[in-house]
């Protein structure tokens, strides 16, 4: 079946640094992808998606490209805020269906 | 903007006591879901309901069951709470017909079970 592999956290960064939290996935066909974020003490909220290969989704400085050949939708930021500091989480769609797969969720800390 | 509203963000319950979650949607969504996070699992899949009076079980239902008697309003009920049952519980609903399907969720409710 459709599978999301994320990478583990916590991942703990600086205050400007890079951010990368790498997302792969198993599915059938081209689903549309999706990165969630949860701030602390919240319920998901979507961040960004991408419908089909090689689109890039973007929101809020961050930016994550389906890329087909990788299998692959990993999330970066060129320069991260201590407000960016959440959970986040890399999603599709099972099965071409309604209902969604999501990861395990990577939880960032960034201190200032 | 889509509107996901859940009746209590904070719930402490004594166990074989009865417990009623509910959620409200604004946006005519069709799909209704609840789900438990719990920390290490992620987000685990209890009930959907694609349609008034339909239900479909997720991946974890027992002890759980659930409610649409209204498009909007979407509950779940813990028949007998237990310990293990404590857990942070988040409502989400999407559309159906029109895709890609992203979900929209509450603000969740964190149940203790003593």
């Amino acid at each position: 079946g459709d599978s999301v592999t994320q990478m583990e956290g916590p991942v703990t960064l600086s205050e400007e640094a890079f951010l990368t939290i790498n997302c792969t996935y198993t599915a059938t066909g081209y689903p549309s992808l999706f990165w969630y974020v949860q701030y602390p003490g919240e319920g998901l909220q979507l961040l960004l998606k991408a419908t089909k290969a090689d689109d890039k989704g973007s929101n809020k400085g961050f930016e994550a490209t389906y890329r087909k050949e990788t299998t692959s939708f990993h999330l970066e930021k060129g320069s991260v805020q201590v407000s960016d500091s959440a959970v986040y989480f890399c999603a599709l769609p099972s099965g071409g269906s309604y209902i969604p797969t999501f990861g395990r969720g990577t939880s960032l800390i960034v201190h200032p | 903007d889509v509107k996901v509203t859940q009746s209590s963000r904070y719930l402490v319950k004594r166990t074989g006591e009865k417990v009623f979650l509910e959620c409200v949607q604004d946006m005519d969504h069709e799909n209704m879901f609840w789900y438990r996070q719990d920390p290490g699992l992620g987000l685990r899949l209890i009930y959907f309901s694609y349609d008034v009076k339909m239900k479909e079980k997720g991946d974890i239902p027992e002890g759980y069951s659930v409610s649409r008697e209204k498009k909007e309003r979407f509950s779940l009920i813990l028949e007998s709470a237990s310990t293990n049952q404590t857990s942070m519980y988040l409502c989400a609903s999407s559309h159906t017909i029109r895709g890609p399907y992203e979900q929209y969720f509450g603000p969740g409710t964190r149940l203790t079970v003593t």
